[in-house]
């Protein structure tokens, strides 16, 4: 099994452009996740999907968007890239278990997307 | 909102001392998971701490749940250089959504030997 795969691993856009971000898991995860890592501020999480056509947003959704078409596929879209969005992207997926707080749900992470917006 | 605090933010240790990294959520946590990020690398689950009071070991690592469960700790004894990487705590809120967590900013490791 590969995980969760990430393309592409570096990107460098000028302000403006637009791109989108793949990820995908081959685990059957139901839920799915992209975080952006800065220095210094850990992980914080931009959209997240708990199935199949469903998506939310996280603690810094502005600025991105995202579509779960497919259970194993979750995209993050930026409409208009800012520079304020150089960031390392990562994607991460995890079951759905029954038993609230006691279940186990770990996050599996991808190898991340080094995006650059100059 | 709830917010997850870590400390400190960077630890340089020398092989073979012991350190503890320290975590804190301004609100009652559900659960509290441990990740660990080696340089260039990507988040890497090691455990997940549910009961108040709850104690776990992995081998030189020791993590802890406090009693009320807003904090958190990790003790590592007879730090090695496999040890070096960014530790993160990821807390889960009573009222989020089961598998949304709060990430802690994390403490970077540094071993010197």
């Amino acid at each position: 099994n590969a995980g969760v795969t990430q393309t592409p691993k570096f990107r460098v856009l000028k302000t403006g452009q637009s791109m989108t971000l793949l990820c995908a898991q081959d685990m059957n995860h139901e839920y799915m996740y992209w975080y952006r890592q800065d220095p210094g501020m850990g992980l914080r999480l931009i959209h997240y999907s708990v199935g199949e056509g469903t998506t939310a947003k996280g603690e810094v959704p502005d600025g991105y968007n995202v579509s779960r078409l497919k259970k194993q596929n979750f995209l993050l879209g930026l409409e208009s890239a800012a520079p304020s969005q150089t960031s390392v992207y990562f994607c991460a997926s995890s079951k759905t278990l029954a038993g609230g707080p006691w279940a186990y749900n770990e996050q599996f992470f991808g190898p991340g997307t080094r995006l650059t917006v100059l | 909102g709830q917010q997850v605090m870590q400390i400190p933010q960077y630890q340089h240790v020398q092989e073979g001392e012991d350190f503890t990294t320290y975590c804190n959520s301004s609100t009652t946590l559900s659960n509290i998971q441990w990740y660990k990020q080696r340089p260039g690398g990507h988040p890497v689950f090691l455990i997940q701490l549910v009961k108040s009071g709850e104690v776990k070991k992995q081998k030189r690592l020791t993590f802890q749940f406090g009693e009320a469960k807003k904090n958190s700790s990790l003790h590592i004894t007879a730090t090695q250089t496999t040890d070096v990487g960014t530790y993160f705590c990821a807390g889960r809120g009573t009222t989020d959504s089961w598998g949304k967590l709060q990430f802690g900013a994390g403490t970077q490791v540094v071993v010197t030997p």
